[in-house]
């Protein structure tokens, strides 16, 4: 079955970087464009990146657009997104999603705080 | 960007009756040369990732019991729990897929009466 699984969260300093990864398994990784979505604590489910399947086409949130980058290695089955110069606004859980209807990964707790 | 609209924000239901949760999207969502609604529901518990229940506007996901049916087309959509359960509490959210960014509605709390 399609499984997504997240890592790289925790507790950073507002300006700091943050790395977080997805592992996909259960389907053709390489065929799939993939997808970033965050919740925010007490808020809704905010989209944050798209990368194609073959990773020539990227498109961001005005709010992280310059600061985040999502890439992935196809190799690896494995999609990706750097975080840098978070502000505590990006405290959030961030999941992966497989497009164009999941499913989603279990997500992984970012804090941004001093 | 689309935006998307439910209705209402938060819904107290008895337990067995009927449940509906309404989102309008700003524009169309019907791609016209494949006749399909680029359009989701999911169902979020706490703890839980959102989990998808029906696409393509209609089309209920492997698993998903037959209570939940979705309806509409274009800009106008209807979720609707047939006979509620005590564990379909949860946040429904809807969502357009149609083009980038998806877009989601704000969400609606449904609770036992």
């Amino acid at each position: 079955q399609v499984q997504l699984v997240e890592s790289g969260g925790g507790v950073v300093q507002p300006g700091r970087s943050l790395r977080l990864s997805c592992a996909a398994s259960g389907f053709t990784f390489r065929s799939y464009s993939m997808h970033w979505v965050r919740q925010a604590p007490g808020e809704g489910l905010e989209w944050v990146a798209v990368i194609s399947y073959d990773g020539s086409n990227k498109y961001y949130a005005d709010s992280v657009k310059g600061r985040f980058t999502i890439s992935r290695d196809n190799s690896q089955n494995t999609l990706y997104l750097q975080m840098n110069s978070l502000r505590t606004e990006d405290t959030a859980v961030y999941y992966c999603a497989k497009d164009p209807t999941g499913p989603w990964g279990q997500g992984t707790q970012v804090t941004v705080s001093s | 960007d689309i935006v998307m609209t439910q209705s209402p924000d938060s819904l107290a239901v008895s337990l067995g009756a009927r449940a509906t949760i309404n989102c309008k999207s700003s524009q169309s969502v019907l791609y016209s040369s494949n006749n399909k609604n680029y359009f989701a529901w999911y169902q979020h518990k706490p703890g839980q990732p959102p989990k998808v229940l029906i696409s393509w506007a209609s089309t209920r996901e492997s698993g998903v019991p037959d209570r939940f049916s979705g309806s509409g087309s274009g800009t106008d959509f209807t979720l609707t729990i047939s006979g509620l359960q005590a564990e379909d509490v949860a946040v429904y959210y809807c969502q357009q897929y149609y083009s980038t960014p998806w877009t989601f509605g704000q969400g609606t709390k449904v609770e036992i009466k």
